[in-house]
């Protein structure tokens, strides 16, 4: 079945460590991004891409990285995490082409914990 | 700049009763409006989108919601909850064709025997 996978799907790490998230999707979708949920303050934006050349900030990009290293690929890197980087991360994707459904599809998340 | 706000945090109802989840979007044309579900250690579920056409618009697991322009509101309704029902909500409001979305805080949605 078509999915998107993300691993880990838990870690814990260290202040200062970098860490890599990674997402992969089967659906053939163009567009993928990340987004950060935190209690209270639902998903917010992270980064996103709507083709492999293409790389956009979205709303708290500071931080974080990210590399899409096929169409099918999009990771996000802590080059230094911090405490308040702890949060669950979410992965989707969406399909641009005319007549796509235009929701997004999402991985079912990466709890990020950093002491 | 689009924003969404969902003014309830938590909401308890018993089972079978009915449900409204409350969402307020603020956004300057006509929006793309999305209802997803959480259940708990999942990712997010659509239940129903709002694109155009008819404003009251049918989704999965018998929810519908109803888009008000007037109210800037697209509240969503479940006529008799399950205990499944359980979850956390989110509203969220799209762009670029509903492709760039901005949620809401969210609504935890707890289901009383």
């Amino acid at each position: 079945d078509a999915d998107v996978t993300q691993t880990p799907r838990n870690r814990i790490t260290k202040t200062g460590k970098r860490i890599m998230l990674e997402c992969s999707q089967t659906k053939g979708h163009d567009r993928m991004y990340w987004y950060r949920q935190d209690p209270g303050l639902g998903l917010r934006l992270i980064y996103y891409s709507f083709d492999v050349k293409d790389i956009n900030k979205g709303e708290i990009s500071d931080g974080y990285s990210v590399s899409r290293q096929a169409q099918a690929k999009f990771s996000l890197s802590l080059e230094s995490a911090i405490p308040n980087q702890t949060a669950l991360y979410f992965c989707a994707t969406s399909d641009s082409r005319q007549g796509a459904s235009h929701e997004q599809f999402f991985g079912p998340g990466t709890r990020l914990t950093v002491l | 700049a689009q924003s969404v706000t969902q003014p309830d945090i938590h909401i308890t109802v018993s089972e079978g009763a009915s449900l409204e989840l409350r969402c307020n979007y603020s956004y300057g044309a006509t929006p793309y409006l999305f209802w997803y579900v959480q259940s708990p250690g999942q990712g997010l579920q659509l239940l129903l989108k709002y694109f155009s056409g008819d404003t009251l618009v049918q989704g999965i697991k018998g929810f519908e919601a109803e888009f008000k322009r007037s109210q800037s509101s697209f509240n969503l309704r479940k006529p008799s909850v399950h205990w499944s029902d359980a979850a956390e909500y989110f509203c969220a409001v799209g762009s670029n064709a509903g492709n760039m979305l901005t949620f809401g805080g969210g609504t935890r949605l707890m289901v009383k025997p």
